[in-house]
């Protein structure tokens, strides 16, 4: 079968790092994706690993360990827009068909 | 920029009554989902295509069809809505093949099954 977890929610402070773990079981691995959702709209594509390792853009990071069946979201220098849910989506095989978590959302306070 | 469109946004339907949901995308890309969100459970694949006229299962297909004439649009069929078939649903598409083919999103449908 093919399993995502993630925490449901977390908080945190403006201007702090947060970290979003991942961890899946899937049946094959071509990819792991991570997007981000606000509330009421769409998901947008934040970032992608299929090596392991860490992959930086900007304030985000992720990283991916294929042994461990593991990744993490890496937030820097929170900002109240990065309040969102964020998704952790594995592609198990080159048909595309991509397995989603749960979401974690992540609330940020002043 | 690519973009999805799902041609409601809202709708509220009654038990029984047969219900299309409609996306279009601009990009040429081959591949096309529809995915249905409930709280708790994340995006669960309803079905894909990779072609047209090609349709795949996913995760959920029971009581959904879908069709897709033109490479650019896929369609979501509920034959008979049912109360538990209230979600929100979401259409993405990207190119085939393997390595970062991200997946674009629509806004999603929401929808109401009295």
């Amino acid at each position: 079968g093919q399993n995502i977890d993630q925490p449901t929610e977390m908080t945190a402070t403006e201007g702090a790092i947060v970290q979003i773990n991942c961890t899946y079981q899937t049946s094959g691995f071509n990819g792991l994706f991570w997007y981000q959702q606000h509330a009421g709209e769409a998901p947008t594509f934040l970032s992608y690993n299929v090596l392991d390792g860490l992959e930086e853009k900007g304030r985000f990071s992720s990283f991916l360990s294929r042994s461990k069946g593991y990744s993490y979201l890496l937030l820097k220098e929170l900002q109240m827009k990065d309040s969102a849910s964020y998704l952790c989506a594995v592609r198990p095989n080159y048909g595309q068909n991509f397995v989603f978590g749960p979401g974690t959302r992540l609330s940020v306070l002043p | 920029d690519v973009k999805v469109t799902q041609s409601s946004r809202y709708l509220v339907k009654r038990t029984g009554e047969k219900v299309f949901l409609e996306c279009v995308q601009d990009m040429d890309h081959e591949n096309m989902f529809w995915y249905r969100q409930d709280p708790g459970l994340g995006l669960r694949l309803i079905y894909f295509s990779y072609d047209v006229k090609m349709k795949e299962k996913g995760d959920i297909p029971e009581g959904y069809s879908v069709s897709r004439e033109k490479k650019e649009r896929f369609s979501l069929i509920l034959e008979s809505a049912s109360t538990n078939q209230t979600s929100m649903y979401l259409c993405a598409s990207g190119f085939g093949g393997a390595g970062a083919n991200v997946l674009t999103f629509g806004a999603g449908s929401r929808l109401t099954v009295l």
